[in-house]
């Protein structure tokens, strides 16, 4: 059963406006949460990541939230880029095995 | 800096053949894993590594064997391939130990099997 899921397979987003990335997650011991990204042909690369002890983490343009009670984590891109255009995976560090979603498509439009 | 290789990049194999997909890398990583990447699903976790000498199953592991004799080499093995091994095949590889908690995963470039 996936522990991990992500609702929404693809996302089209105007450049220069917000992407937001939601994924879930049911079981609530897990405390390390990663999001990664894939280029086609390439396989994923570690875009950003947050502890269960903080609700909020910022790099340049990424920040990823964590609603604990809600299990519940997002990921936002401000302001979104033709290079955005990717698959972005959310991942939970399980006692140190990662299990990932199902992965959101984003398409970032001129 | 050649990071997580993986070898070869597309294959075909018919029902029953067996093949041997091979992962390397050199970042002295402890830890290395394999997944498959399918439609929907996902990156699912085979088999995976903390060790030279120390292997353990992922969550489908079935159909698949690895051995790790090196730090630098995961080989993940199909003895009797089968049409549901068709996937994208992505190593994996992390620094593993006291200092390194939740570093993140370096993945290869994958490789595409198509078993008919």
């Amino acid at each position: 059963d996936q522990q991990v899921k992500q609702n929404s397979p693809s996302l089209s987003v105007q450049e220069g406006r917000i992407s937001i990335l939601n994924c879930d997650y049911t079981n609530s011991m897990f405390d390390y949460f990663l999001w990664y990204k894939k280029y086609p042909a390439e396989g994923p690369t570690f875009l950003i990541s947050i502890s269960s002890i903080k609700d909020k983490n910022e790099d340049g343009r990424f920040t990823v939230f964590l609603n604990k009670s809600a299990k519940h984590l997002s990921l936002h891109i401000v302001p979104s880029q033709p290079g955005d255009s990717a698959v972005y995976f959310c991942a939970v560090d399980s006692w140190g095995k990662l299990q990932f979603g199902a992965g959101t498509q984003v398409v970032v439009t001129p | 800096n050649a990071g997580v290789t993986q070898t070869p990049k597309f294959q075909v194999l018919k029902t029953g053949q067996s093949m041997t997909l091979q992962c390397a890398q050199d970042m002295n990583h402890e830890y290395m894993s394999w997944y498959r990447q399918d439609p929907g699903m996902g990156l699912r976790l085979i088999h995976y590594s903390v060790g030279a000498g120390i292997t353990d199953q992922g969550e489908v592991p079935n159909g698949y064997n690895v051995s790790r004799s090196t730090t630098e080499d995961f080989p993940l093995r199909l003895l009797s391939a089968a049409p549901s091994q068709t996937s994208v095949y992505f190593c994996a590889s992390r620094r593993q130990g006291v200092g390194s908690y939740n570093s993140p995963l370096h993945f290869g470039n994958g490789t595409r099997l198509t078993v008919t």
